[in-house]
């Protein structure tokens, strides 16, 4: 079973529409991250939780939002889809350890693809 | 401020033959420094990290990378490639400045790799 789970793997949504992308962990971190994919562009982080009271915004946090239910439990939604929306996205974990907060090692899931027409 | 730059967004070579896959970074910090492949449909996967240790550092597959501060670049090598290394490849830096160290990873722009037969 993968560590880290991501669902739905694929989704097909219209404009306008809200959607959830969950995401859990079964490798027992506390931090959790969203990222975005985009040809060309590498990936961009979207929002991070440090433990199950802090969240905080990545650099295109705008028009998404997300719940940490649990340490491992990470949800990523959008409230009103729209097409440039349209990417994949991945949940990462991390363990800081002790000096991993300065490696930066992530742990990634297989990835949600989106589509919003 | 940290960036990293991958110099080629696809490298095209024949089995059997080497693969050299560039990256350049600039920091502020001693950084860290990562090596991430992701097959088609997959999440990344650690190829190999830098951390002040070793310049030369050997990862999984029979990768390898060095870590020039002069030149401020990090390469990953392999003497021979075989059809499997075909992916994304993707190099990161990590700046661990703290706390908040989420927002100190930047991700480059991906090189993918082909092989030909």
């Amino acid at each position: 079973d993968a560590d880290v789970t991501q669902t739905p793997r694929n989704r097909i949504t219209k404009t306008g529409k809200r959607i959830m992308l969950e995401c859990s962990q079964t490798k027992g971190h506390d931090r959790m991250y969203w990222y975005r994919q985009d040809p060309g562009l590498g990936l961009r982080l979207i929002y991070y939780s440090f433990d199950v009271k802090d969240i905080n915004k990545g650099e295109i946090s705008d028009g998404y939002s997300v719940s940490r239910q649990a340490q491992a439990k990470f949800s990523l939604s959008l409230e009103s889809a729209i097409p440039n929306q349209t990417a994949l996205y991945f949940c990462a974990t991390s363990d800081p350890g002790q000096a991993g907060w300065r490696t930066g090692e992530l742990f990634f899931g297989e990835g949600s693809r989106l589509t919003v027409l | 401020a940290q960036s990293v730059t991958q110099l080629d967004s696809h490298v095209s070579v024949s089995e059997g033959t080497p693969v050299l896959l560039r990256c350049n970074y600039s920091s502020s910090y001693s950084p860290s420094l990562f090596w991430y492949v992701q097959h088609p449909n997959k999440g990344l996967q650690l190829l190999l990290k830098y951390t002040s240790a070793a310049t030369l550092v050997k990862g999984i597959n029979g990768f390898e990378a060095e870590f020039k501060k002069s030149e401020t670049s990090f390469h990953l090598t392999k003497p021979s490639a075989h059809m499997s290394d075909a992916a994304e490849y993707f190099c990161v830096v990590s700046e661990g400045a703290g706390y908040s160290s989420a927002s100190k990873i930047i991700f480059g722009s991906g090189t993918r790799l082909s092989i030909r037969p």
